[in-house]
């Protein structure tokens, strides 16, 4: 069975901490996706690449980067962490001209 | 700016009735609609699609309608069951650009009552 797996499911951080979310899958996928929900708000898009190496920022890339040094790991980073990124992030792979595959999601909180 | 907007937030059906989501798009240029189901503390899944082609794709108990000219798409679930009770959102692309980059709507809470 394919999969995007996400490296944890909850995670509590600090205000000012360096935060790496970490995204795998295993389907040889070109393209992966880092976005976020919130209530009311829907997913919104932060980063995408389209292959190794290669980023485009999204919507809402402030105060996030990323890191594709391998094709099946995106790695997002939280350069600084704020309460307001505390948020459900998801993680998505994707073969061009078709549609997305999740993972699980990470429940960050930031306090 | 909202490319893609589902204007009602939640929505409450009794067992064994139709379901009705709708979702509007302001990009003329999208032409690859998908429909996904997010249970709380699971990643969204793909649940049906639909191109620019088409006015109509069903699978089962689902069936997308899209409305070109009125910029318009709605999945129909008929008849419901209490286990669709989720939050539905609708997505948009341009097919074979952008890696098929997906524009995303707000969601919708489905809550099927038995």
């Amino acid at each position: 069975d394919v999969k995007v797996t996400q490296s944890s499911r909850y995670l509590v951080k600090r205000t000012g901490e360096k935060v790496f979310l970490e995204c795998v899958q295993d389907m040889d996928h070109e393209n992966m996706f880092w976005y976020r929900q919130d209530p009311g708000l829907g997913l919104r898009l932060i980063y995408f690449s389209y292959d190794v190496k290669m980023k485009e920022k999204g919507d809402i890339p402030e105060g996030y980067s990323v890191s594709r040094e391998k094709k099946e790991r995106f790695s997002l980073i939280l350069e600084s962490a704020s309460t307001n990124q505390t948020s459900m992030y998801l993680c998505a792979s994707s073969q061009t001209g078709h549609g997305y595959t999740f993972g699980s999601g990470t429940r960050l909180t930031v306090v | 700016d909202q490319q893609v907007k589902q204007n009602s937030p939640s929505l409450s059906v009794q067992e064994g009735r139709i379901s009705i989501l709708n979702c509007d798009y302001t990009n003329s240029m999208f032409d690859y609609f998908l429909w996904y189901k997010k249970y709380p503390a699971e990643g969204p899944t793909f649940l049906i699609s639909i191109s620019s082609i088409k006015d109509k794709n069903e699978d089962g108990r689902f069936t997308v309608f899209l409305n070109k000219s009125a910029k318009h798409l709605s999945l129909h679930i008929v008849p419901s069951q209490p286990g669709d009770s989720a939050v539905y959102f609708c997505a948009a692309s341009l097919y074979y650009n952008q890696g098929g980059k997906l524009i995303f709507g707000q969601g919708t809470e489905l809550s099927v009552k038995p």
